[in-house]
């Protein structure tokens, strides 16, 4: 059974330092791993998707990384801004289509 | 594009009631769409899945049917919440994959609280 765990759970950085997410999956035949950014009491916004072929994917100040063969991705967010506080989730995809979310790290950017 | 919601945004219910959640695709077909729940600090469960014009399939110790699931359109799927105690209580999250790919698109969520 696929397992995806988030590491940290919780990050606090002040404004202007980057920021590294990590992502780790038990099960590497994954047909492709989003990540997403969740606002308190909200739902979800796809943040980047990553096709199992891919090895990264780059959107403005974010990038993230994909190593299928290791089970892990990273999302780093540069200049980080107050913002960007929010909890980061990752999900991988089955061929099935089924999504299967991490805990998710709660970030807090302090001005 | 890619818009789905869900109606209503939150909703209060007293236990032994039962409740409905819409989910549409407003901008584009949605042949399969997924139901998830959410406790305070935890991630998304999924629940289901459901395939339009065909019975959903559940999670293994998800109740079908007290989570009963309906996908009679290609826009539209609902979640009944039937006969609802307070542990239902939760954040209740739709999902709709169209015909191209296989990126899934999220609702807003619905906050049910049941007295």
């Amino acid at each position: 059974k696929q397992e995806v765990t988030q590491i940290p759970a919780a990050l606090s950085v002040p404004e202007g330092e980057n920021l590294v997410l990590n992502c780790s999956f038990t099960d590497s035949a994954i047909y492709n791993l989003q990540w997403f950014r969740q606002d308190p009491g909200k739902g979800l916004t796809s943040l980047l998707l990553i096709q199992s072929s891919q090895r990264e994917q780059t959107s403005g100040r974010l990038n993230a990384s994909l190593d299928k063969s290791s089970g892990r991705s990273t999302l780093y967010i540069a200049a980080s801004q107050p913002g960007d506080s929010a909890t980061y989730l990752c999900a991988v995809q089955d061929s099935w289509g089924k999504l299967q979310f991490g805990a998710g790290t709660q970030v807090v950017v302090t001005p | 594009g890619a818009v789905v919601s869900q109606h209503p945004s939150r909703v209060i219910c007293k236990s032994g009631t039962s409740v409905k959640i819409e989910c549409r695709s407003l901008d584009f077909q949605a042949t399969t769409m997924f139901w998830y729940r959410q406790f305070p600090k935890q991630s998304l469960m999924l629940m289901a899945t459901s395939n339009e014009g065909s019975k959903a399939t559940y999670e293994q110790g998800v109740e079908k049917d007290k989570f009963l699931i309906n996908h009679a359109s290609l826009t539209l799927s609902t979640l009944t919440v039937t006969s609802a105690h307070p542990e239902d209580s939760s954040f209740y999250i739709c999902s709709a994959r169209g015909t191209v790919s296989y990126e899934q698109y999220f609702g807003p969520g619905t906050r049910l609280t049941v007295t």
